[in-house]
């Protein structure tokens, strides 16, 4: 069963405009979230990541939000851009336990 | 040269046949993990170990097997390949003094292997 869940399998985005990515968990021992970015051919790259002490972590045009309450985060990129075309892995873990448990992914494509 | 090389990059295979994936890291990171990854699935650990002494079962190690080499190396076997174990699989690398939030995991490009 899948501890962490990302529902929207693809998400398609003007140039330009904000992209929204959402993911939701279901273990209340995670502490740690990550987000990682993955293009064709290459391995997962670390992108922005935020402990459960903070509701909110920017770092350029990405921000990543966690609303423990509701054992969901979410992750802005404003503005998108054609690079930021890839697949967008969330990713958590326990402060205990350096594992990751990882979401399924969701593709973002930037139109021009 | 990449920080987490993996080998083969490609690779297909015969049902039945015994495989291994190798991997190796210039990072100097203790920790060494194998993932794969299956469409709408993400990624799902296999094995992972927090020094060459220490291997743990990830959870999906069924028909899997792995071997830490040395601090820099560790292999995944298949030892009888099923068509169900058609996927990418990722090796990655932690710092143990690092916590996961920092800079998170360091993966290769992946291995595709096809089983048929």
């Amino acid at each position: 069963d899948q501890q962490v869940k990302q529902n929207s399998p693809s998400l398609s985005v003007q140039e330009g405009r904000i992209s929204i990515l959402n993911c939701d968990y279901t273990n209340s021992m995670f502490d740690y979230f990550l987000w990682y970015k993955k293009y064709p051919a290459e391995g997962p790259t670390f992108l922005i990541s935020i402990s459960s002490i903070k509701d909110k972590n920017e770092d350029g045009r990405f921000t990543v939000f966690l609303n423990k309450s509701a054992k969901h985060l979410s992750l802005h990129i404003v503005p998108s851009q054609p690079g930021d075309s890839a697949v967008y892995f969330c990713a958590a873990s326990p402060s205990n336990d350096y594992k990751l448990s990882f979401g399924a992914g969701t593709t973002v494509t930037v139109r021009a | 040269d990449a920080d987490v090389t993996q080998t083969p990059r490609n690779r297909i295979t015969k049902t039945g046949k015994r495989i291994m994936l190798e991997c190796s890291q210039t990072k100097g990171h203790d920790r060494m993990y194998w993932y794969r990854q299956d469409p709408g699935l993400g990624l799902r650990l296999i094995y992972y170990s927090f020094d060459v002494k220490d291997i743990n079962k990830g959870e999906i190690s069924d028909g899997y097997s792995v071997s830490r080499q040395a601090q820099a190396k560790f292999s995944l076997s298949l030892e009888s390949a099923i068509p169900n174990q058609t996927a990418l699989y990722f090796c990655a690398t932690s710092d143990a003094s690092t916590p996961p939030l920092n800079y998170g995991y360091t993966f290769g490009s992946g291995t595709r292997l096809t089983v048929v």
